[in-house]
């Protein structure tokens, strides 16, 4: 069983859309919770943090229930330009352990 | 300021060569991370140094593997031997200390092609 798990996707919704990713880990000890994002062929990027009071970024809502080990992702008002790889990571000694990630792509 | 840089950006070697791959992490970064990203894989984690040491080499594939950092700076990871199994981008990221609340920075990745 992979540690930290996703659902691959592909996720395809019109402009304007409400999109949310759900991703579960397994190790109970993990400390640290992000979304990462990931544009094709490019590296990775910390789109957010994610603090079990859940934390809002504009558009971009995380949530993290460490009961259910949980961490999930909502995107409102979808922009074309939203359209990437999003990695649920958690880590727990500094070291990033990523999900396989959830391809989103947005249409016009 | 300069993010994290890697070279080569691609590297294309035979089958039981030796490469070597090369980060430059942002200035004043202490912690400094490999990370390798593969078709059907996803992204892997092999290796941190804090300073010039390395606490987990534990996602180090096999003993071809190895990585050095000097100075507290430059970090070069080693292949030895390669295989096409090692075909994959190779990723460093650095970050102010190693604590998870700490943002990882990543570079552009060295692509690996073993043929």
């Amino acid at each position: 069983r992979k540690e930290v798990e996703q659902d691959p996707g592909p996720f395809n919704v019109p402009e304007g859309a409400t999109v949310a990713f759900n991703c579960t880990y397994s190790n109970s000890a993990s400390q640290s919770f992000f979304w990462y994002r990931q544009d094709c062929r490019k590296e990775p990027k910390l789109l957010m943090s994610v603090y079990s009071s859940g934390n809002e970024d504009g558009r971009f809502t995380a949530q993290l229930n460490r009961a259910s080990q949980y961490i999930s992702l909502l995107i409102r008002d979808s922009k074309l330009s939203d359209s990437a790889t999003y990695l649920c990571v958690v880590s727990n000694t500094g070291k990033l352990i990523f999900g396989q990630g959830t391809t989103l792509q947005v249409k016009p | 300021g300069a993010g994290v840089s890697q070279s080569p950006s691609n590297k294309v070697t035979e089958k039981g060569k030796d490469v070597e791959l090369r980060c430059d992490p942002i200035s004043g970064h202490t912690a400094l991370y490999w990370y390798r990203q593969s078709l059907g894989q996803g992204l892997e984690f092999l290796i941190y140094f804090q300073g010039n040491s390395a606490p987990d080499k534990s996602g180090l594939p096999s003993d071809r593997f190895s990585a050095e950092r000097t100075g507290g700076s430059v970090s070069t990871l080693t292949i030895q031997r390669t295989q096409q199994e090692d075909s994959a981008v190779y990723l460093c990221a650095s970050s102010l200390a190693t604590s998870g609340r700490y943002e990882q920075y990543f570079g552009p990745g060295t692509r690996l092609t073993v043929t």
